[in-house]
């Protein structure tokens, strides 16, 4: 079992361009989430998918979209990228959103972006 | 809304000491409560947990308590090892949208 997968593990980008963050997980979980991480900040949520075919905006969801491609995959969009956007991007699993009790989220390895 | 403070790092330890990083929270309801790891160019683990008040989590010889009278999540052990290098977040649970309220992280780091 890989768990969450991230591509790619670094990339820079110039302001206005555009790119896509891959993830994918192999246990057959049906949420997904995107977090980005900056220093002093801990964690926030960009965008969640607690299903396949269904996604919700988190605390951060300016300047990104996403797109739930099926069950394992869950990729996120800088459509003009800009240096605020400058951060690690982590993506998540969990098994559901549960309301009533909490489901472990599994974490991927991180993206560092940097945006010049 | 919720939100988590914890102690600024950096935790600067020898090994075998003993290792105290404060949590405390603000949340509407009953979040259940967690502690999170990350090692060097690795994604967050889940460390520990707890539901409710008064429950202590434990994994890896970390140990912490969740008290609702002061609000804590306190992480504690014994004796940490150089091993235990890492990022630390204190994290909570509502069941609102999915939501894990971070705090912003401590990193520890253990010398011989």
């Amino acid at each position: 079992n890989a768990g969450v997968t991230q591509t790619p593990k670094f990339q820079v980008l110039k302001t206005g361009q555009s790119m896509t963050l891959q993830c994918a997980q192999d246990m057959n979980h049906n949420s997904m989430y995107w977090y980005r991480q900056d220093p002093g900040m801990g964690l926030r949520l960009i965008y969640y998918s607690a299903s396949e075919g269904t996604t919700d905006k988190g605390e951060v969801p300016n300047g990104y979209n996403v797109s739930r491609l099926n069950k394992r995959e869950f990729s996120l969009r800088l459509e003009s990228a800009a240096p605020s956007q400058t951060s690690v991007y982590f993506c998540a699993s969990s098994a559901s959103t549960g309301v009533s009790s909490y489901n472990e989220q599994f974490f991927g390895p991180g993206t560092r972006l940097t945006v010049l | 809304g919720n939100s988590v403070t914890q102690m600024e790092g950096p935790v600067t330890l020898s090994e075998e000491a003993f290792l105290t990083i404060n949590c405390t929270y603000t949340a509407t309801g009953y979040p259940s409560l967690f502690w999170y790891v990350q090692y060097p160019g690795e994604g967050l683990q889940l460390l520990l947990k707890a539901t409710k008040a008064d429950d202590k989590g434990s994994n890896k010889g970390f140990e912490a308590t969740y008290r609702k009278e002061t609000t804590s999540f306190h992480l504690e052990k014994g004796s940490v090892q150089v091993s235990d290098s890492a990022v630390y977040f204190c994290a909570l649970y509502t069941g609102t949208a999915s939501k894990l309220t971070f705090g912003t992280g401590t990193r520890l780091q253990v010398t011989l």
